[in-house]
């Protein structure tokens, strides 16, 4: 069973661009959620989303965003990227509300640099 | 405000064991979690613990929860090099609005 991919692996961008981070879930699994880890520190929640709502929302400003798709795929998107944006953007999945089971399995990540 | 603690550091030689704590303040939390991550990749989830449990024993893993002091271990039988990683706990709570919070992370080191 293929586990939770995200794409790309790598993004590098200059200061005030967009980026687009995607992920896509382990099938069956309806919850996805974003996480930011900027170098040295722990994970800190960024979005949740299921059954293409978003559920709940860390302490970010308005410029990251995402949605989820029918598919139960997603998207983060952060605009006017600053310095600090850059870290390690992890994605993990999970069964969803009501199925008693929340663990979360991770993607690899994709390491945004803010040039 | 809802906080997971973990020491950022832990030594052992290869064959100890390894005891890594966590605390965590939210009594309504359901289910308690182990992650390991290694350099450059996502969080590996190693075991989970209900709360109404105090103990899961998994191979050479071990979890133990003390629910009156919000205490959590995870200890590792005959460490090895490869278990050196960065080690999260978490919690999740389902009471009201969802939450999932996790802690600072322990950078365990194995000593050949």
């Amino acid at each position: 069973e293929a586990g939770v991919t995200q794409s790309p692996t790598h993004l590098i961008k200059t200061r005030g661009q967009q980026a687009t981070l995607r992920c896509s879930p382990i099938s069956g699994h309806t919850s996805v959620y974003w996480y930011q880890q900027a170098l040295g520190l722990g994970l800190q929640f960024l979005l949740w989303y299921d059954e293409g709502e978003e559920r709940n929302r860390g302490n970010f400003p308005p410029r990251f965003s995402g949605r989820q798709f029918p598919n139960y795929s997603s998207e983060l998107n952060v605009n006017a990227l600053e310095l600090e944006d850059s870290a390690l953007y992890l994605c993990a999945s999970s069964l969803g509300l009501g199925q008693n089971s929340y663990e979360q399995y991770f993607g690899p990540g994709t390491r945004l640099t803010v040039t | 405000g809802e906080d997971v603690e973990q020491s950022l550091f832990l030594s052992v030689r290869e064959g100890d064991s390894s005891v890594i704590n966590c605390t965590y303040t939210d009594s309504s939390s359901t289910y308690l979690y182990w992650y390991k991550q290694e350099p450059g990749a996502g969080l590996q989830l190693l075991t989970y613990i209900f709360s109404n449990m105090d103990m899961k024993q998994d191979q050479r893993l071990t979890v133990l929860l003390n629910k009156k002091d919000k205490h959590l271990s995870l200890r590792i039988a005959d460490t090895q090099t490869g278990d050196s990683a960065i080690y999260f706990c978490a919690e999740s709570a389902t009471s009201g609005t969802y939450k999932y919070i996790f802690g600072t992370g322990t950078r365990l080191k194995v000593l050949a």
